[in-house]
């Protein structure tokens, strides 16, 4: 079980759109509908943004959205704005009863 | 709204056992079909999951800490609990507990603050 690999840092200028890859293998993205994104501001607990690749929770805003194609699933956050600056992580379902996280990604609202 | 707080000490020596306790506010630990998990972070790196328990007592490991972690849940209490053997200076840090509803494989909607714990001696 290997942790899921993000890029360590993406930015973005306000307004324009930002997409963070999250990639595993068969054994995990690949093979299950289950991947989450989390978001994490400095001092402060993870927040879920995405579940099943792309449903958000209520009151997670519409510019956050998910996808997934093979062994990788995506974060785009479009319409970037300041509170949008913070880390984010994936997870996917492992099988098995387990899961597994990403490396996470700090965005920077430039 | 449910809210997770969790308790221990903050320091543990090498070769001893870490033990952690998530106490549950705002609902009880047995409505709903929930299962309560285990995080970690360490310093600058990324989340790891440690381990989940369900109100019945029935639980799920990572597979690389299993032989050191035990799970357990006192519905008495609300709480939930960790305890992990053997520390050495790899296990140090921010332990977070979370739920996951059943059939949603892990989207952890609900997170504890986190507690730092230091191993050293």
């Amino acid at each position: 079980q290997s942790a899921l690999t993000q890029p360590p840092s993406a930015s973005g200028s306000p307004g324009q759109s930002v997409t963070i890859s999250c990639t595993g293998t068969s054994s995990d993205v690949g093979g299950y509908k289950y991947v989450s994104w989390y978001q994490q501001h400095p001092g402060k607990a993870p927040k879920l943004m995405i579940y099943e690749v792309s449903e958000r929770p209520s009151g997670v805003p519409d510019r956050f959205s998910g996808s997934k194609s093979g062994n990788t699933a995506s974060l785009t956050v479009s319409g970037l704005q300041a509170e949008d600056e913070a880390d984010y992580y994936c997870s996917s379902y492992a099988g098995t009863n387990s899961v597994v996280f990403g490396g996470g990604t700090k965005l920077a609202v430039l | 709204q449910v809210q997770l707080q969790e308790s221990g000490p903050g320091l543990v020596k090498p070769s001893q056992t870490l033990s952690l306790t998530c106490t549950v506010s705002g609902g009880s630990i047995t409505s709903g079909n929930y299962y309560w998990n285990w995080i970690r972070q360490p310093a600058g790196k990324g989340l790891e999951w440690i381990g989940r328990i369900y109100t019945s007592g029935s639980t799920n490991y990572n597979p690389s800490l299993k032989s050191r972690v035990t799970i357990s849940v006192d519905t008495s209490k609300n709480q939930f609990s960790l305890k992990l053997t053997s520390v050495t200076a790899a296990d140090t840090a921010v332990y977070s507990c979370a739920r996951d509803r059943t059939g949603t494989f892990f989207s952890m909607d609900v997170w504890g603050q986190g507690t730092t714990v230091t191993v050293s001696s």
